[in-house]
């Protein structure tokens, strides 16, 4: 059970590329989100994910993109890499519906914008 | 919580003493409270929750107290090893909000032999 995998952990782009952090889970959770963690600070949500097919904007999408083609994968998206994007950023996952359950975090990927 | 920009709040406490984390938030729809366990490199790692229909949750070294009257929270670890030290965050969910989570900007704890 390998939890929730982020892929590449480790990245460095020049301004205006564009690229995709991987995020894939092995649990069946049907909620997934990702966040961004700048230095000294807590996580900040960018865009999260219910179910198959259905996304919705976090607290700091502008920059970014999301998809859901499959329960398993939750890709995110940069358009056009900004120095401001600079951050570790983190995928999330857990059971959805009204009981909450705690969200299952992987290790980070860290982007380094030029 | 407000940020505190780059320097997080530290709490330096000696091997075998208790250390306590406090938190405060702001939302009072908020229902459902976690404190996640972040070590260096690594992402958030779950290690309590209470709802708000609770005051105190008990757990193997950790007991998490939430007062809803003043909005606080606070995580307290008995017998602090240094295996503890990291950086520790409250987070919490509206109600009503699905599983979105808002983070507290963290609080880090070292472990002092």
């Amino acid at each position: 059970n390998a939890g929730v995998t982020q892929t590449p952990k480790f990245q460095v782009l020049k301004t205006g590329q564009s690229m995709t952090l991987q995020c894939a889970q092995d649990m069946n959770h049907e909620y997934m989100s990702w966040y961004r963690q700048d230095p000294g600070m807590g996580l900040r949500l960018i865009h999260y994910s219910v179910g198959a097919g259905i996304t919705d904007q976090g607290e700091v999408p502008n920059g970014y993109n999301v998809s859901r083609s499959t329960t398993e994968d939750f890709p995110l998206r940069l358009l056009s890499a900004a120095p401001s994007q600079t951050s570790v950023y983190f995928c999330a996952s857990s059971y959805a519906g009204d009981s909450n359950q705690p969200q299952h975090f992987g290790d980070g990927t860290r982007l380094s914008i030029l | 919580g407000e940020s505190v920009g780059l320097h997080l709040p530290t709490l330096s406490v000696q091997e075998g003493d208790n250390s306590i984390i406090n938190c405060a938030y702001s939302n009072s729809a908020s229902d459902y409270f976690i404190w996640y366990k972040q070590e260096s490199g690594k992402g958030p790692q779950f290690i309590i929750d209470i709802r708000s229909n609770m005051d105190k949750r008990q757990g193997q070294r950790v007991t998490v107290l939430l007062n809803k009257t003043v909005k606080h929270l606070s995580l307290q670890i008995a017998a602090t090893q240094p295996g503890d030290s990291a950086v520790y965050f409250c987070a919490e969910i509206e109600t009503g909000g699905g599983n979105k989570l808002t983070f507290g900007t963290g609080t880090q704890l070292k472990v002092e032999l």
